[in-house]
């Protein structure tokens, strides 16, 4: 079955320095969607990708999906204490109803 | 209008006894997913609705958790014969077919 794989597992940052989070799925993806879990929180959605090297921002993050559609990354410039939690991409395959598949997450913590 | 609800939000019971977990997902919804998310884990999938169509339960770790939606809104996820490795909190999300997936607070369950 579909797999999708976070790296790395946990990133700790100094406040104002930037991340980064990768996403990787063992088969071509038809969309990429990535979810913020606050601490104690649920996942929250952030922004889908659906075109080969399409990338997106939201302020101080963007989001790229890769030319051949199984690779995702998120980058996050200047982090900030409110950027804190777990970031999940969720990948979805190309046949039919098929399931979004989550990835194992990336924990972000940042150092004040 | 209101999001995707989950009730008990916390449930403590005893090793060996069931326990009832319900959903409530977004009206109109039609893909259902239930997660379970031990802590500082990531998202362990169980099971997926998706209209009509049989769903997909291949997450499910063994045959003491099964599952239904019924009238495809509510879900139950029920649980046999709890043990003490079933503590988890167990996250239910709804999505349009094909899109973000909104998830509700979580039940929090605890087998003693």
């Amino acid at each position: 079955g579909q797999q999708v794989m976070q790296i790395p597992q946990y990133q700790h940052v100094q406040e104002g320095e930037d991340f980064t989070t990768y996403c990787n799925s063992s088969t071509t993806l038809s969309n990429i969607q990535w979810y913020k879990q606050r601490p104690g929180g649920h996942p929250v959605f952030l922004i889908q990708l659906v075109k080969s090297g399409e990338v997106k921002k939201q302020k101080r993050l963007t989001f790229q999906f890769g030319e051949a559609k199984k690779n995702s990354s998120l980058h996050i410039t200047a982090t900030q204490t409110t950027d804190v939690g777990t970031y999940f991409c969720a990948g979805r395959g190309n046949f039919g109803n098929e399931k979004l598949t989550f990835g194992t997450g990336t924990r972000l913590t940042i150092i004040p | 209008g209101a999001g995707v609800s989950q009730s008990p939000s916390n449930k403590v019971t005893e090793k060996g006894k069931d326990v009832e977990l319900r959903c409530d997902p977004i009206s109109g919804h039609t893909a259902l997913y239930w997660y379970r998310q031990s802590l500082g884990q990531g998202l362990e999938f169980l099971i997926y609705f998706q209209g009509n169509s049989a769903p997909d339960k291949s997450g499910l770790p063994s045959d003491r958790f099964s599952a239904e939606r019924t009238g495809g809104s509510v879900s139950t996820l029920t649980i046999q014969r709890t043990q003490q490795e079933d503590s988890a909190v167990y996250l239910c999300a709804s999505s349009p077919a094909g899109y973000e997936q909104f998830f509700g607070p979580g039940t929090r369950l605890t087998v003693l």
